[in-house]
């Protein structure tokens, strides 16, 4: 039963610290999301790639957030300096890169900035 | 992005009687619509995939429509289990490119 994968599941840190979230795409998937789930906003788009290319990070806070696919299993949304607004839950989501093809989304990385 | 609306924002029915809601879009530059179930704690789950108008899908007790001529689509749950708590959100594509935009979502709260 192929499935999006997450980790770590649940991360604290202090401000100022260096966050690292991964994600593996379910294998044969082209395209690959990040969002993260707030109060005010919902679910929120923050970065996608589509054959490890980086198509869209309009949603996400450039100067403090970076993401990437070194390769097709890997995917990383990386957070430095983190500030406590950035508590969150973190999913990563991976799909067949068309909109009619559903979105698998993995378990989440939940996400405390003290 | 786009707006897409969904209503009610939350409901509560009880187990065994059956319900339905709506997602609301623009009907322009229409590609596909899709419904995912979010139970408290896990991730979003895709349930349908919907692209022609006048699509009916079908899973289980749920199933949904779609009519991109007048921007809805229905959701109906039929015989509700308290298994079915949960948030159902409708999302659509801007464009070709498969980036959705996300309604708010309709909340189901099944009493036993």
């Amino acid at each position: 039963d192929a499935r999006v994968t997450q980790t770590p599941r649940d991360k604290v840190t202090e401000m100022g610290q260096e966050v690292t979230m991964r994600c593996q795409p379910i294998l044969g998937h082209n395209t690959v999301f990040w969002y993260r789930q707030t109060m005010m906003q919902g679910l929120e788009l923050l970065a996608y790639f589509r054959n490890r290319a980086p198509l869209d990070d309009s949603g996400m806070p450039k100067d403090r957030f970076s993401a990437e696919m070194p390769d097709a299993t890997l995917a990383t949304l990386k957070i430095q300096p983190s500030e406590p607004r950035d508590s969150a839950v973190y999913f990563c989501a991976s799909g067949l890169g068309t909109s009619g093809n559903e979105q698998f989304f993995g378990p989440g990385t939940r996400l405390t900035v003290l | 992005i786009l707006n897409v609306e969904q209503s009610p924002q939350s409901l509560h029915v009880q187990e065994g009687d059956s319900t339905n809601f709506t997602c609301s879009f623009p009907s322009s530059n229409f590609y596909a619509l899709h419904w995912y179930r979010w139970e408290t704690a896990k991730s979003p789950e895709a349930l349908f995939v919907m692209t022609l108008n006048g699509d009916e899908k079908k899973k289980g007790r749920i199933s949904a429509t779609l009519n991109t001529k007048e921007g809805y689509s229905y959701l109906y749950i039929k015989g509700s289990q308290p298994e079915d708590s949960a948030t159902y959100l409708c999302a659509l594509p801007r464009s070709n490119d498969y980036k959705l935009s996300f309604g708010a979502g309709t909340t189901v709260t099944v009493r036993a």
